[in-house]
């Protein structure tokens, strides 16, 4: 298996513009994560689904962050308008039913 | 306070030593333990999970969990420069499939000095 795919790898926007961050999470995995990943705060879960549907948000920022899973092999994180503080480094990671989590390559998002 | 605390280093060790990383944490909900591995500008790799108190044991590494304490630790045997990376611990409640979104820890930066 290919793994976790996040795309793209490296984001660099200026403020204000809309980011969409991509993750294509391993087959079979029931359950998809966002987490982000700064200096300052460390790793914090964002959000995750189970089967499509969304189980838990409150680690979102606020709402200029929202993020969909249409089906089970593709997920976005969208950040609407950008700002710097978002700068970070965003990883996308699944699991199947009673198991733990493997991890994508993350996205480098800078915003100018 | 946070709900896991976790030094973060750097922590700089001679190459074949016994390394003792650690975190400790607050809320009694948390069921299970995990410890991933992450090298630079790369993805957590996960190394160890386990959800009862007590030891677990893989290769050179074996985790130890200790929930009357609300401790837990990883222990690295005969390390190797290749094991320089940051660890951070990971730990979450149970949500009906497993476990539940995971609350990470800092993360402590080893260094394997050859």
């Amino acid at each position: 298996d290919a793994g976790v795919i996040q795309s793209p790898r490296h984001e660099v926007t200026e403020m204000g513009q809309e980011v969409t961050l991509r993750c294509k999470p391993i087959s079979g995995h029931d359950y998809l994560f966002w987490y982000r990943q700064t200096m300052m705060r460390g790793l914090e879960l964002l959000i995750y689904f189970n089967n499509n549907v969304p189980i838990d948000d409150s680690g979102m920022p606020e709402d200029r962050f929202s993020a969909k899973m249409p089906n089970a092999s593709f997920s976005t994180l969208k950040i609407q308008p950008s700002e710097p503080r978002d700068s970070a480094v965003y990883f996308c990671a699944s699991r199947p039913v009673s198991d733990t989590q493997y991890f994508g390559p993350g996205t480098r998002l800078t915003v100018l | 306070q946070k709900e896991v605390e976790q030094d973060p280093g750097p922590l700089s060790v001679p190459e074949g030593a016994i390394v003792s990383l650690n975190c400790t944490y607050s809320n009694s909900a948390f069921q299970y333990f995990m410890w991933y591995r992450q090298y630079s500008r790369k993805g957590p790799e996960l190394l160890m999970y386990t959800y009862s108190s007590g030891n677990k044991e893989d290769g050179r590494f074996t985790a130890q969990v200790d929930k009357s304490s609300k401790y837990i630790s990883l222990f690295i045997r005969d390390s190797q420069p290749s094991d320089s990376a940051t660890y951070l611990c990971a730990l979450a409640r149970y949500s009906g499939g497993g476990a539940d979104g995971l609350t990470f820890g800092k993360g402590t930066h080893l260094i394997i000095q050859p």
